[in-house]
């Protein structure tokens, strides 16, 4: 089975600091990849996605992605965050018609 | 605008009780998704559906059983809730063909 790993629990930040959460996946075939967002007492939305061509992926407010095909690995940045980026943050892959989540990395950004 | 709507935001249910949680989507996905969501552990999948009638089951189905008599609703049912079944639960729904996944609000279930 697909498993995601995101290397932290949780982040805290200054606003203005760059943020870059880290994401790796264990199926070495054609992925399909994600980052979702959750903030604050709302759904999960999307962020941005990955499916093919360039490896590096914008997505909403600011953010991106790149993948990385020899490191099985898709990290988001940004290069400044803000207050209202607090958030917890889903890495997903979509594989064998199924997404597999991360557990998810909480992003607390200090005024 | 996709919208994906639970029945209910919040649920409180005594141990051994039958639950429904509904769910229904308004953009004709042919795919809809049950998770659990707990701290630290992110999402797990619980069942899918492709179709009308049909159910795969997922990650963490023991438990758990779904309905999907109408491509629109998609059911989860727990036929006698238990402790362990303190969650917050997640209903998705997508296109066939674009993967992306539409989430709804969640139902924060508690069972005692």
């Amino acid at each position: 089975a697909q498993s995601v790993s995101q290397h932290n629990h949780h982040v805290i930040l200054s606003e203005a600091a760059s943020l870059e959460l880290g994401c790796n996946y264990s199926y070495g075939g054609t992925v399909n990849l994600f980052w979702y967002v959750q903030y604050p007492g709302q759904h999960l939305q999307l962020l941005l996605k990955y499916f093919s061509g360039d490896p590096l992926v914008k997505g909403i407010k600011g953010f991106e992605a790149e993948f990385i095909k020899s490191k099985f690995s898709f990290n988001l940045r940004k290069p400044s965050v803000q207050w209202s980026d607090t958030a917890e943050y889903f890495c997903a892959v979509f594989n064998d018609y199924k997404l597999s989540f991360g557990a998810g990395t909480t992003v607390t950004v200090r005024a | 605008d996709v919208k994906v709507t639970q029945s209910s935001r919040y649920l409180v249910k005594r141990t051994g009780e039958k639950v429904f949680l509904e769910c229904v989507q308004d953009m004709d996905h042919e795919n809809m998704f049950w998770y659990r969501q707990d701290p630290g552990l992110g999402l797990r999948l619980i069942y899918f559906s492709y179709d009308v009638k049909m159910k795969e089951k997922g990650d963490i189905p023991e438990g758990y059983s779904v309905s999907r008599e109408k491509k629109e609703r998609f059911s989860l049912i727990l036929e006698s809730a238990s402790t362990n079944q303190t969650s917050m639960y997640l209903c998705a729904s997508s296109f066939s063909e674009t993967y992306e996944q539409y989430f709804g609000p969640g139902t924060r279930l508690t069972v005692t």
